[in-house]
């Protein structure tokens, strides 16, 4: 059965520190790994990684993928207070016509001032 | 763009009751998806479509019907309501062709109470 564990689960952490979520799977037909931020509404896209040791970066957020190991880590440097948010990993598969996303449980981070 | 959008917000049922969450998408992409969001269980996918006239069961399909007759609405209707069916909906689309597949854009959600 195909699954996405994150963790942790939840982490509070205070301005400036920096953190890693971690991403583990084991789904068959691979074909991406994506995370998403989601701030008590729809999930935003973060990343897409496809290639393993291709480090994505956008401002103090970086994200790399491991497919020998079958996992992700997404860091967040200096973190600040507007960072809150669930942090969702999901794996697309091939799946029929196209892809279908296969989502973790989450990681709730809470970053205090 | 207004993107994906969904109606209504919230709602609140009891059970037994049959209703229909809209979505619609003016970005003229192929596939859309339905999930549901549960505390601690990430989104789970009810149903998809990969265009009009084409829709396919995910992981959580019981109780749920979709179908799509245009490539812009893809409306999920709860049959008889039931208090397991009380969760979030989002509904989701991408363009079809190569990797953009995978990059779905999620609509703000629906908020289903069932009592």
């Amino acid at each position: 059965e195909d699954k996405v564990v994150q963790s942790p689960l939840s982490l509070v952490v205070h301005e400036g520190d920096t953190v890693t979520l971690n991403c583990s799977y084991e789904v068959t037909n691979f074909r991406s790994l994506l995370w998403y931020k989601q701030e008590k509404k729809a999930p935003t896209f973060l990343f897409m990684l496809t290639s393993s040791g291709i480090e994505k970066k956008s401002g103090r957020l970086s994200s790399i993928l491991d497919k020998k190991e079958l996992f992700s880590i997404l860091n967040i440097t200096a973190t600040q207070t507007g960072d809150s948010a669930v942090y969702l990993c999901a794996v697309c598969k091939v799946y029929n016509q196209g892809g279908k996303l296969i989502f973790g449980q989450g990681t709730e981070l809470s970053v205090k001032p | 763009n207004a993107g994906v959008t969904q109606t209504p917000k919230f709602q609140v049922l009891k059970t037994g009751q049959s209703m229909t969450l809209q979505c619609a998408q003016d970005m003229n992409h192929e596939y859309m998806s339905w999930y549901r969001q549960d505390p601690g269980m990430g989104l789970r996918l009810i149903h998809y479509s990969v265009g009009a006239g084409i829709t396919d069961q995910g992981e959580v399909p019981n109780g749920y019907n979709v179908s799509r007759s245009t490539t812009e609405d893809f409306p999920l209707r709860l049959l008889s309501a039931a208090p397991s069916q009380t969760s979030v909906y989002f509904c989701a689309s991408s363009p079809r062709g190569g990797r953009s597949t995978d990059t779905q854009y999620f609509g703000p959600g629906t908020r289903l109470t069932v009592l």
